[in-house]
């Protein structure tokens, strides 16, 4: 069965703390591996990993994806009160590729 | 504009009945999803659509079916509501199947007394 880990389940930080969250999978039929912000609402898309060892980076966010290791890291620099939301780990798999969503890390950035 | 939209944002209703739920995506593209958001947070796949054809239908009681009239409208009826179905339910949509970034609507909290 698929099964997608993120750690920590939760972390509490202080405003310019920088934080990384850890993602690891076993999925089969692995293709790419998705990061996701969600907040009071909808997931909203971040990062779309393929290739290893390739950090992708937007802002103060940036990813890598380790395919030996099956995992991925998102990196939040000089944190913000507006970083606070759930991050979600989503990698493809299964025989349709479906995106496999972690349970998510609560991320909450106090001022 | 709205790329994935849902309606409606908020759905009570009482055990035993049935509802449905809209989705439409303006975006152009082929795949829709119906996602559900439990309690605690866990997002879990539902059904896929591809240009209006079934692709991934996960272990979900048969009260529960999606429709899709044409690639942007993705719709789900739900039959003989139970308590369980309290959820939120989260439409997206992608490009093209599984490798790609799936765009989600604003979402639908289902509460069923």
């Amino acid at each position: 069965e698929d099964k997608v880990v993120q750690s920590p389940l939760s972390l509490v930080v202080h405003e310019g703390d920088t934080v990384t969250l850890n993602c690891s999978y076993e999925v089969t039929n692995f293709r790419s591996l998705l990061w996701y912000k969600q907040e009071k609402k909808a997931p909203t898309f971040l990062f779309m990993l393929t290739s290893s060892g390739i950090e992708k980076k937007s802002g103060r966010l940036s990813s890598i994806l380790d395919k030996k290791e099956l995992s991925s890291i998102l990196n939040i620099t000089a944190t913000q009160t507006g970083d606070s939301a759930i991050y979600l780990c989503a990698p493809t798999g299964g025989g349709s590729e479906k995106l496999v969503f972690g349970k998510g890390t609560k991320l909450t950035v106090n001022p | 504009d709205t790329a994935v939209s849902q309606t409606p944002k908020y759905l009570v209703t009482q055990m035993g009945n049935d509802k449905s739920i809209k989705c439409e995506q303006n975006l152009g593209h082929d795949t829709m999803y119906w996602y559900k958001q439990d309690s605690k947070k866990f997002l879990k796949i539902m059904f896929s659509y591809n240009n209006k054809e079934l692709i991934i239908n996960e272990t979900v009681p048969n009260r529960f079916s999606p429709k899709s009239p044409d690639k942007a409208h993705l719709n789900l009826h739900i039959n003989s509501l139970e308590l369980g179905d309290s959820a939120v339910y989260f439409c997206a949509s992608s490009g093209r199947s599984g490798s790609y970034e799936q765009y989600f609507g604003p979402g639908t909290r289902l509460t069923v007394t």
